[in-house]
C-alpha cells in the first residue's frame, strides 16, 4: 500500500524559492500506473491542482502557477519534487503530494500524503 | 479553463440522504471523482469513476451522474460525515486536473 510524505521548510520568505520533497513508500515511483502530483490548499480555501510528473519526467502544471513551477521525480530515491519560485503571500497554503492513478482516460488522487504547512512571510 | 461548480454548504439531519452537486459543461463526458475532507486531514477518495467505491469506502456513499450534472449520495448520514467534499475531473483537451470549490457537509 503507497504511502507518501512531504518533507520541506514550513517557513519561507516573500521572493524567495520554496522547495517540497514527497518520498514514497510501500511501491515503486517507477511504476507506469501511477504519476505523482501536487495540490495546495490555502487556509480556509478549497484544493488548488499545481502539477504532475510522470514516472518518465513528463510534467502537467496548472496555467496558473506554470510561470513558477518546476515537479522532478527522482526514481533512484522514490522521491518527487515541487519547486516554487518568487513566492508571495498567495502561496502560504497547505501543501500535499498524491499519487495519481491513471486508469481507463481518467485520473484520480489516491493516497494522499499528511500535507505540510508553509507559510511565506515577508 | 474548465470549471467545476459546487453549492457551498448543505446541511442535513443524522439518518437522512445528503446530496451534494458538482456542475460542469459536458461532464456526461468526463469521468467524476469525489474526496472528503475531515478538518485538519489530509483528503481521502470516496468516489472514482463517477460511481466507482473504494474497498474501504462505506456503501453509504455513492456517486451518479445525469446530463451536465454529478451527484454525491451519502446515505444514514453519521455525524462522522461531516467533512468537505469536493469533486475533481482530468479535462482532457488541456490535460489539466480541475477540483470543484467544495462543498461543506454539516450533520444537524
Amino acid at each position: 500500500q503507497l504511502h507518501l510524505q512531504e518533507s520541506g521548510p514550513g517557513l519561507v520568505k516573500a521572493s524567495e524559492t520554496l522547495s517540497l520533497t514527497c518520498t514514497v513508500s510501500g511501491g515503486s515511483i517507477s511504476s507506469s500506473s501511477y504519476q505523482w502530483g501536487w495540490i495546495r490548499q490555502p487556509p480556509g480555501k478549497g484544493l488548488e491542482w499545481i502539477g504532475t510528473v510522470s514516472s518518465r519526467g513528463r510534467t502537467y502544471y496548472n496555467p496558473s502557477l506554470k510561470s513558477r513551477v518546476t515537479i522532478s521525480v527522482d526514481m533512484s530515491k522514490d522521491q518527487f519534487s515541487l519547486r516554487l519560485t518568487s513566492l508571495t503571500a498567495a502561496d502560504t497554503a497547505v501543501y500535499f503530494c498524491a499519487s495519481e492513478a491513471i486508469f481507463e482516460g481518467s485520473n484520480w488522487f489516491d493516497p494522499w500524503g499528511q500535507g505540510i504547512l508553509v507559510t511565506v512571510s515577508s | 479553463s474548465y470549471v467545476l461548480t459546487q453549492p457551498p454548504s448543505v446541511s442535513v439531519a443524522p439518518g437522512k440522504a445528503a446530496r451534494i452537486t458538482c456542475g460542469g459543461n459536458n461532464i456526461g463526458s468526463k469521468s467524476i471523482h469525489w474526496y472528503q475532507q475531515k478538518a485538519g486531514q489530509a483528503p481521502v477518495l470516496v468516489i472514482y469513476f463517477d460511481s466507482d467505491r473504494p474497498s474501504e469506502i462505506p456503501e453509504r456513499f455513492s456517486g451518479s451522474k445525469s446530463g451536465d450534472t454529478a451527484t454525491l449520495t451519502i446515505s444514514r448520514v453519521e455525524v462522522g460525515d461531516e467533512a468537505d467534499y469536493y469533486c475533481q475531473l482530468w479535462d482532457r483537451s488541456s490535460d489539466h486536473r480541475v477540483f470543484g470549490g467544495g462543498t461543506k457537509l454539516t450533520v444537524l
